[in-house]
C-alpha cells in the first residue's frame, strides 16, 4: 500500500529556510508527481506546487515562486520543499502528496508543521 | 475569481443521504476543470474520496459519489455512518490562480 511520509516539525527564525521531505513507498510506478500544499492557522489550504518526479519539472505558485525550490530524489522516491526567507506568514502546516495527475493529490502526506 | 465555494457545515441522521454542495466559476468548474473531493477527519490526513468528478479511488465506498455540471459539483453519501463525520473539500484547478485552488471545507455532523 502506499504510504507518503514526511519529516517532522520545524521551528525557524525570519529569514532562514526550511526544507521539507516526503518519501513515498509502496508505488508501483516511477512516474508521478508531488503536490505541495499549505494550511496556515485559521486558513484554507493553498497550494504550493508540484513536482514531477520522473523528469525533474516544476511548477509553483506565483505568490512562492520566487522564495520555494522543488526537487526529487528518483533514486530514492524522495520529494523536498525548500522555501527562503521565511516569514511568519508561512506558518502552516505543510503536506505533500502523490500525484498520479497534477490535478490533484491521490494520497497525504501526515504533514508537517512549520513555525516561524 | 479564484474561489470554490461550499457551505460550511452540513448535518444528517444515520443511514440518511447527504450532499455537499462546491460552486465555482468560469476560471475553474466553469472552464471544464475536473473536481476532486477529499475527507478530513481530525487528526488525520486527508484522504481522496473521489477525482476526475465522479471516479472513487480503490477502497472507497460506493456510498460517496460525485457529479459536475457547468460551474458546480456536489458530492453525496448515502447511508450515512457516524465515522462519515469530517470536513469535505472540493478541489480543482484554476486558469487564474495557474494552480490547484481548495474550497474552504463544509464540515459533517452526523446526528
Amino acid at each position: 500500500q502506499v504510504q507518503v511520509v514526511q519529516s517532522g516539525a520545524e521551528v525557524k527564525t525570519p529569514g532562514s529556510s526550511v526544507k521539507v521531505s516526503c518519501k513515498i513507498s509502496g508505488y508501483t510506478s516511477n512516474i508521478f508527481g508531488i503536490n505541495w500544499v499549505r494550511r496556515a492557522p485559521g486558513q484554507g489550504f493553498q497550494w504550493v506546487g508540484w513536482i514531477n518526479v520522473y523528469n525533474g519539472n516544476t511548477d509553483s505558485t506565483q505568490s512562492l515562486r520566487d522564495r520555494v525550490t522543488l526537487t526529487a530524489e528518483t533514486s530514492t522516491n524522495i520529494a523536498y520543499m525548500e522555501l527562503n526567507s521565511l516569514t511568519s506568514d508561512d506558518t502552516a502546516l505543510y503536506y505533500c502528496g502523490l500525484a498520479t495527475r497534477k490535478t490533484h493529490l491521490d494520497f497525504w502526506g501526515q504533514g508537517t508543521l512549520v513555525s516561524v | 475569481q479564484s474561489v470554490l465555494t461550499q457551505p460550511p457545515s452540513v448535518s444528517g441522521a444515520p443511514g440518511q443521504r447527504v450532499t455537499f454542495s462546491c460552486t465555482g466559476t468560469s476560471s475553474n468548474l466553469g472552464a471544464g476543470y475536473d473536481v476532486h473531493w477529499y475527507q478530513e477527519v481530525p487528526g488525520a490526513a486527508p484522504k481522496l474520496l473521489i477525482y476526475s468528478d465522479t471516479l472513487r479511488p480503490s477502497g472507497v465506498p460506493d456510498r460517496f459519489s460525485g457529479s459536475k455540471s457547468a460551474t458546480s459539483a456536489s458530492l453525496a453519501i448515502t447511508g450515512l455512518q457516524v465515522q462519515d463525520e469530517a470536513v469535505y473539500y472540493c478541489q480543482s484547478y484554476d486558469t487564474s490562480l495557474r494552480g490547484l485552488l481548495f474550497g474552504g471545507g463544509t464540515e459533517l455532523t452526523v446526528l
